[in-house]
């Protein structure tokens, strides 16, 4: 069965700067998908950036970059010149090319300090 | 179109008795999971629905949880005998396939306490 772990339960990082959230994985599948989701006080998830893995290249959305290191089975986030509202807890999370369901990680709280 | 919605949003059982928590999935959106996540925790699958068929329920407690999708109305997730345990919140998300390369939409949970 596939894992995702999140070793960071909590991180901060001051406003503008740029801050790295860690995920790994354990997996035997060659063909999956990858995603970071947001979630913020309101509890809705936001699916805030995804990356198949037979992309070689990182996805990027915006401020929102990954490394995607698909030997290492690491997916780390990068968050650029971070602001108040980024302010949430971040999930990890794999899916199966032939599955339904997401594997999450256990999340990581970020907090911006202004 | 609205999104997910759930509800209620907060819902409130005493020990032994049932909950009913509702999800309306986007309009056109066929397929439904039913998601747990327990407090300072991810979420947990716990069901996958199509219309009137249960497609994967690898996630379920064996006994007092079950789940549907009907043709016409919401999906509901039904807990039977409640107990502290299951105080959590229950998340729904859905797609218009089932396919990995379909984004899916999360509603905002019903947060479920057991007293």
């Amino acid at each position: 069965a596939q894992t995702v772990t999140q070793s960071q339960p909590e991180m901060s990082v001051q406003e503008a700067e740029t801050v790295t959230l860690s995920c790994t994985y354990d997996t035997s599948e060659s063909d999956y998908y990858l995603f970071w989701y947001k979630q913020p006080p309101s509890r809705q998830m936001i699916l805030v950036i995804r990356q198949e893995a037979y992309k070689q290249q990182n996805a990027t959305e915006n401020r929102f970059s990954v490394n995607f290191q698909k030997a290492a089975k690491s997916f780390s986030l990068k968050i650029s010149d971070s602001q108040l509202g980024d302010a949430a807890m971040y999930f990890c999370a794999y899916r199966s090319e032939g599955a339904q369901k997401l594997v999450f990680g256990q999340g990581t709280r970020l907090t911006i300090n202004p | 179109n609205a999104g997910v919605m759930q509800n209620p949003r907060h819902l409130v059982r005493r020990r032994g008795q049932e909950a009913r928590l509702r999800c309306s999935p986007m309009k056109g959106h066929s397929h439904v999971y039913w998601y747990r996540q327990l407090p300072e925790e991810g979420l947990k699958f716990m069901v996958y629905l199509q219309k009137e068929n249960i497609i994967d329920e690898s996630g379920m407690p064996k006994e007092r949880f079950s789940a549907e999708f009907p043709k016409e109305g919401p999906s509901i997730l039904r807990i039977q005998q409640v107990v502290r345990g299951d105080s959590a919140a229950y998340f729904c998300a859905s797609s218009p396939r089932d396919n990995p390369r379909e984004k899916l939409f999360f509603g905002s949970g019903t947060q479920l306490s057991v007293l």
